[in-house]
């Protein structure tokens, strides 16, 4: 069965420090997406990406996050400048054509600021 | 209010037992539901989906929407050790591209 892969699994990082969590979604799906979850807590929307924009972003997504689809497979979130606070697990998705129901996740990678 | 509430958990079950776990929701917009299982330290993986109101049953499962009530419900019949996870429900509006509005999620145990 296809699935979403993320790496890496585990990221440790300085506070201050520039991280990008990699994911490679299925495909032949059009619509990604970054969810996090802090430890505890719901896991909660960042931002939705479709035809190499983005679609729409939470509040949390502010200036220090940023998206990319380099390549045509690989699919990034990239953290400017690390908070204690962006420690979370960080979940890669992505759906295809006309099924907003149908997300496959990563295995997420757990991001830890030091 | 919170968008979508769960049942707080954790829940802790004998082997066999009938499983129900319970979301309320305050957005009228949401159309689309959905139960994700997850296990530790690894992502949502979607158990059941439901469209508007109604029924939806698949083996153990049954998945359950009440759009006047504003409530959703997953029943787990003839649960098994291996039902043993974290139960998240999760909604959206339509649309291909809307978002998934989670609930905290239920940590369910089934004992042997």
């Amino acid at each position: 069965e296809p699935e979403v892969t993320q790496t890496p699994s585990h990221q440790v990082t300085q506070m201050g420090q520039e991280v990008i969590l990699r994911c490679v979604p299925i495909s032949n799906h059009l619509y990604f997406y970054w969810y996090r979850q802090i430890l505890g807590q719901k896991v909660e929307f960042l931002v939705s990406f479709y035809n190499n924009e983005i679609s729409e972003k939470s509040e949390i997504f502010d200036d220090q996050f940023s998206v990319e689809r380099p390549d045509g497979s690989n699919f990034t979130l990239k953290i400017r400048s690390t908070k204690l606070e962006d420690s979370a697990m960080y979940f890669c998705a992505s759906i295809g054509t006309g099924a907003n129901y149908g997300y496959t996740f990563g295995s997420g990678t757990r991001l830890t600021v030091v | 209010q919170k968008e979508v509430e769960q049942d707080p958990g954790p829940l802790s079950v004998p082997e066999g037992a009938i499983v129900s776990l319970n979301c309320t929701y305050s957005n009228s917009a949401f159309q689309y539901f959905m139960w994700y299982r997850q296990y530790s330290r690894k992502g949502p993986e979607l158990l059941m989906y439901t469209y508007s109101s109604g029924n939806k049953e698949d083996g153990r499962f049954t998945a359950q929407v009440d759009k006047s009530s504003k409530y959703i419900s997953l029943f787990i019949r003839d649960s098994q050790p291996s039902d043993s996870a974290t139960y998240l429900c999760a909604m959206s509006k339509p649309g291909a591209n809307s978002k998934l509005t989670f609930g905290k999620g239920i940590t369910l145990s089934v004992r042997p």
